[in-house]
C-alpha cells in the first residue's frame, strides 16, 4: 500500500514568512508524528497526534511552531514569521495503534533565507 | 529519560567484511529500541525493533541487533557489508508511556570500500 507522503519535498521561503507543511499518513495509521532533521540538532522529535487525544507538543522549539490534524489523518505544520535556524528536514511519520514502529515519510526540505 | 548513545560517528569496513554498529540506551522503563538506515537524500527507512520479545532481532537487509539487559545495548551487525550498505544509522528509543515519541541516536555514518 501507499507509504506517508509528503508536500512539498521542497521549500524556499524568506525570513519572516509563513510555511505550511503536509503529511498524509499511511492509511489506518492512528498515531502521526512530526520530527525535524537538522545539522546542528541531529533529529527531533516536535509533535505527535493519537486519535481524538490531545496532542504532544512537547517538543515544539517555539510558539511559532505549530500543527494540526483534520479527521484523524492528514496533519499540517505550520510555521510562522519563519526563521534562519527553522532551516531543516521536516520529517512525518505514523505508526499503528500498537505503537511499535513509525514509518517515515521523504521529508520535507525548508530552507528559509 | 530515555536516550541513546550511538559510539562512533563514522565506520567504515571493506565489502564482504563484518559490520558493527554500537549503540548503548538509557530508559527508565523496559524500551522498545529499533535501527533506522537513510540513504543520501532519501526518508528513514526501518530496519529492525525489538519489542521485549526474542533478544536477538533480524530485520531487512541481513541485518541483525542483539538486546543485552545487563550491558543496556543494541548493537547493529551485519555478517558481510554490500556497497548499498553504505548510508546513515540511527539507533533509536521510544516508550511506552511517552506515547511512543522517538529518540534518536546521533547516527553513525557506514561507509562501505570495494
Amino acid at each position: 500500500g501507499a507509504g506517508v507522503s509528503q508536500s512539498p519535498s521542497n521549500k524556499v521561503t524568506e525570513k519572516g514568512k509563513d510555511v505550511e507543511l503536509r503529511c498524509d499518513p499511511i492509511s489506518g495509521h492512528t498515531a502521526l508524528y512530526w520530527y525535524r532533521q537538522s545539522l546542528g540538532q541531529g533529529l527531533e522529535f516536535l509533535i505527535y497526534f493519537q486519535g481524538n487525544s490531545a496532542p504532544d507538543k512537547s517538543g515544539l522549539p517555539s510558539d511559532r511552531f505549530s500543527a494540526e490534524r483534520t479527521g484523524g489523518s492528514v496533519s499540517t505544520l505550520t510555521i510562522q514569521r519563519t526563521q534562519q535556524e527553522d532551516s531543516a528536514v521536516y520529517l512525518c511519520a505514523s505508526s499503528a495503534e500498537d505503537y511499535t514502529a513509525q514509518y517515515f515519510g521523504p521529508g520535507t526540505r525548508l530552507t528559509v533565507l | 529519560a530515555q536516550s541513546v548513545t550511538q559510539l562512533d560517528s563514522h565506520v567504515s569496513v571493506s565489502e564482504g567484511t563484518p559490520v558493527l554498529l554500537r549503540c548503548n540506551y538509557s530508559s527508565s522503563y523496559s524500551p522498545s529500541l529499533f535501527w533506522y538506515v537513510q540513504h543520501p537524500n532519501k526518508g528513514l527507512q526501518l530496519l529492525l525493533k525489538y519489542t521485549s520479545a526474542a533478544t536477538l532481532v533480524k530485520g531487512i537487509n541481513g541485518f541483525e541487533a542483539e538486546f543485552k539487559k545487563s550491558e543496556t545495548s543494541f548493537h547493529l551487525t551485519k555478517p558481510s557489508a554490500h556497497m548499498s550498505d553504505a548510508a546513515e544509522y540511527f539507533c533509536v528509543v521510544s516508550a511506552p508511556n511517552q506515547g511512543g515519541k522517538l529518540i534518536f541516536g546521533q547516527g553513525t555514518e557506514l561507509s562501505v570500500k570495494p
